[in-house]
């Protein structure tokens, strides 16, 4: 099994800030990587597939960059409504999907 | 616009057999190039994928839950179903179901909470 590690667990921001999040896989997946953004009540949304590509109307404020084992997530310039859990998921074993378990950002 | 949502019993005794039906609309689960898949998260915790079925037919389950899990599909209601057999407290969580496109979900439902107790 792919493990996925996000660090950090949580960040404290403040909106306007730039932001970047971590997410590493045990073993290389090449691009096979997605992130996912969850605010609370709610199901997770696919913002990033392939590590780098943005999914249908997700803001260019958001970027992801990284292949092999090192991801990154960066949001440019916080907005109110970017304060949720994100969540990296490996796609490189079909047979076994993983999800990293999650970076929560928060309002500093 | 594919929608999907998820209903079933919010609470199950413990040995029983959870039973999660998810209905599509916007979507065919019976055509088409993809796959549909059930996930689950304790509260409070990650993801976990617990398995998927294509339009063909064709199943994959997460390894660690393989020997209770069954996925199937309804071509003429157009739903999906989830079977975990012989639950325990670690299976509370809510459930979703999620269309996969090229490996990654794409749409969610809203999930639905299960909570496994007598």
């Amino acid at each position: 099994e792919i493990v996925m590690t996000q660090s950090p667990a949580t960040l404290s921001v403040s909106p306007g800030e730039r932001v970047t999040l971590s997410c590493r896989a045990s073993q290389s997946i090449s691009s096979n990587l997605a992130w996912y953004q969850q605010k609370p009540g709610q199901a997770p949304g696919l913002l990033i597939f392939g590590a780098s590509t943005r999914a249908t109307g997700i803001p260019a404020r958001f970027s992801g960059s990284g292949s092999g084992t090192e991801f990154t997530l960066t949001i440019s310039s916080l907005q109110s409504e970017d304060f949720a859990v994100y969540y990296c998921q490996q796609y490189d074993t079909w047979l076994m999907y993983t999800f990293g378990q999650g970076t929560k950002l928060e309002i500093k | 616009q594919v929608q999907l949502q998820e209903s079933g019993p919010g609470l199950v005794k413990p040995s029983e057999t959870l039973s999660l039906t998810c209905t599509v609309s916007g979507a065919s689960v019976s055509s088409g190039n993809f796959y549909w898949s059930w996930i689950r998260q304790p509260a409070g915790e990650g993801l976990e994928w617990i398995g998927r079925i294509h339009t063909s037919g064709t199943t994959n389950y997460n390894p660690s839950l393989k020997s209770r899990v069954t996925i199937s599909a309804d071509m003429s209601k157009n739903h999906l179903s989830l079977k975990l057999t012989s639950v325990t407290a670690a299976d509370t969580a809510v459930y979703y179901c999620a269309r996969e496109t090229s490996n990654c979900f794409d749409s969610w439902g809203q999930g639905t909470l299960v909570t496994v107790s007598s």
